[in-house]
């Protein structure tokens, strides 16, 4: 079974619509990561967790919000989607800052 | 600008060609590490180097932090199909808190 799942792998929604992107480990980690992936732009840090009471917004949060209901799971949200977020998100988990970072296998989103 | 600068953003070569991919930026680098990505999958850890001037061996793969720590490079030699995919190097900046940052990303495609 994989250490980091994400649900669901691929959505279409419309603009203006609420969606939630979900992310569950098995790792026992602490740190949380939300990224998005944009070709010709590696991986954007959306946000990140250190532990369940801790949240911090990464380079790009506007027009994100997420949730750390338990150590095992950390869920990000579009408000109101919009077109320009369209693209793969992936979820990611680690011990520290600088150990490796282990990846979930991507959402696909497309927002029309 | 990014703070990690990858180039080349795209390589084609034929299989038994080597290649090298280079990882540049401006700040220091408490630990660099870089990762491969194969489609529909997220990145996946090859190493990390902490070591100015450090060089790491992977079967066919070389990586190289810089003296300064400022910059890296993956050469591969003899390529073959199987090294096809995107590789990403991510840096652990000291003016950053050292939290990840991603390079752009090198797409390499290895044609048999």
């Amino acid at each position: 079974d994989a250490d980091v799942t994400q649900t669901p792998r691929n959505r279409i929604t419309k603009t203006g619509k609420r969606i939630m992107l979900e992310c569950s480990q098995t790792k026992g980690h602490d740190r949380m990561y939300w990224y998005r992936q944009d070709p010709g732009l590696g991986l954007r840090l959306i946000y990140y967790s250190f532990d369940v009471k801790d949240i911090n917004k990464g380079e790009i949060s506007d027009g994100y919000s997420v949730s750390r209901q338990a150590q095992a799971k950390f869920s990000l949200s579009l408000e109101s989607a919009i077109p320009n977020q369209t693209a793969l998100y992936f979820c990611a988990t680690s011990l520290s800052p600088r150990e490796t970072q282990y990846f979930g296998p991507g959402t696909r989103l497309l927002v029309l | 600008t990014q703070l990690l600068e990858q180039s080349p953003q795209f390589l084609s070569i034929q299989e038994g060609e080597n290649l090298t991919v280079y990882c540049n930026s401006s700040s220091v680098f408490s630990s660099l590490q870089w990762y491969r990505q194969e489609p529909g999958e997220g990145p996946v850890l090859l190493v990390t180097v902490v070591t100015g001037g450090e060089v790491k061996k992977l079967k066919r793969l070389t990586f190289q932090f810089g003296d300064a720590r400022k910059d890296s490079s993956l050469h591969i030699t003899a390529a073959q199909p199987g090294d096809t995919g995107l590789y990403l190097c991510a840096g652990a900046a000291v003016a950053a808190g050292n939290k990840l940052t991603f390079g752009g990303g090198t797409r390499v495609l290895v044609k048999p």
